[in-house]
């Protein structure tokens, strides 16, 4: 019950096209759901995150849609350019202090010319 | 710029040879974790400090320890270190507080030889 699926585990997108990026997740008392970005030899960012009271949440480019009777969140990156070339991880957190994140297990995204 | 600093970034060990890694941070946050992240894995919390209470995960072997010295310090300790043990080593900070951004440093990447 404390899993986050996420795929898909690999994806390889035109430049200019759209990366969709898709988690689901069991847990009820999860409410905050972050994307972290992470690059190679970096450790991951917090890239964008939503709470289940919006649908969506657009920040430039990255959007994330919110589907909170199907349990599924996922991450839209318009417009995929080779800088968006990194690995993504869902993550999921209740709402008590301080409790830890649960991560998917991350997609590798590889935006190609 | 207020940052998330950990030494060394590579570091190489003997197997049974104990190993210490470090991280400090300017931000100033009273929670630091330590994480392990293994290739195309998530990463995997190991435990974590709201300011000096340790905090240690149920599936955390033994093998590791942490100290926090002080706000700025966090040091890992792998006292015997075995081949599965090679890895890369996150750490994070955050205030106090619910669904708080983990900021990540760098990492350590472990080699066990």
């Amino acid at each position: 019950q404390q899993q986050v699926k996420q795929s898909p585990q690999s994806l390889i997108v035109q430049k200019g096209g759209i990366s969709i990026i898709n988690c689901a997740y069991e847990n009820t008392a999860f409410d905050y759901f972050p994307w972290y970005q992470q690059f190679p030899g970096k450790g991951p960012a917090l890239l964008i995150a939503i709470r289940p009271d919006v649908s969506e949440k657009k920040e430039g480019r990255f959007t994330i849609s919110f589907n909170k009777s199907a349990k599924q969140f996922s991450l839209h990156i318009m417009d995929s350019q080779p800088g968006d070339s990194a690995t993504y991880f869902c993550a999921a957190q209740g709402n008590f202090g301080n409790e830890k994140l649960t991560f998917g297990t991350g997609t590798r995204l590889t935006i190609i010319p | 710029d207020a940052m998330v600093i950990q030494n060394p970034r590579y570091q190489v060990t003997q197997f049974g040879k104990p190993v210490t890694l470090s991280c400090s941070q300017t931000l100033n946050h009273n929670v630091m974790y330590w994480y392990q992240q293994k290739s195309s894995q998530a990463p995997k919390l190991l435990f974590h400090y709201y300011d000096k209470d340790f905090n240690n995960e149920a599936d955390t072997p033994d093998n590791f320890q942490s100290r926090r010295p002080n706000t700025s310090f966090c040091f890992l300790d792998i006292r015997s270190p075995g081949l599965g043990d090679a890895a890369m080593y996150l750490c994070a900070t955050s205030t106090i507080g619910k669904q708080e951004t983990q900021y990540f440093g760098p990492g350590t990447r472990l080699l066990v030889l």
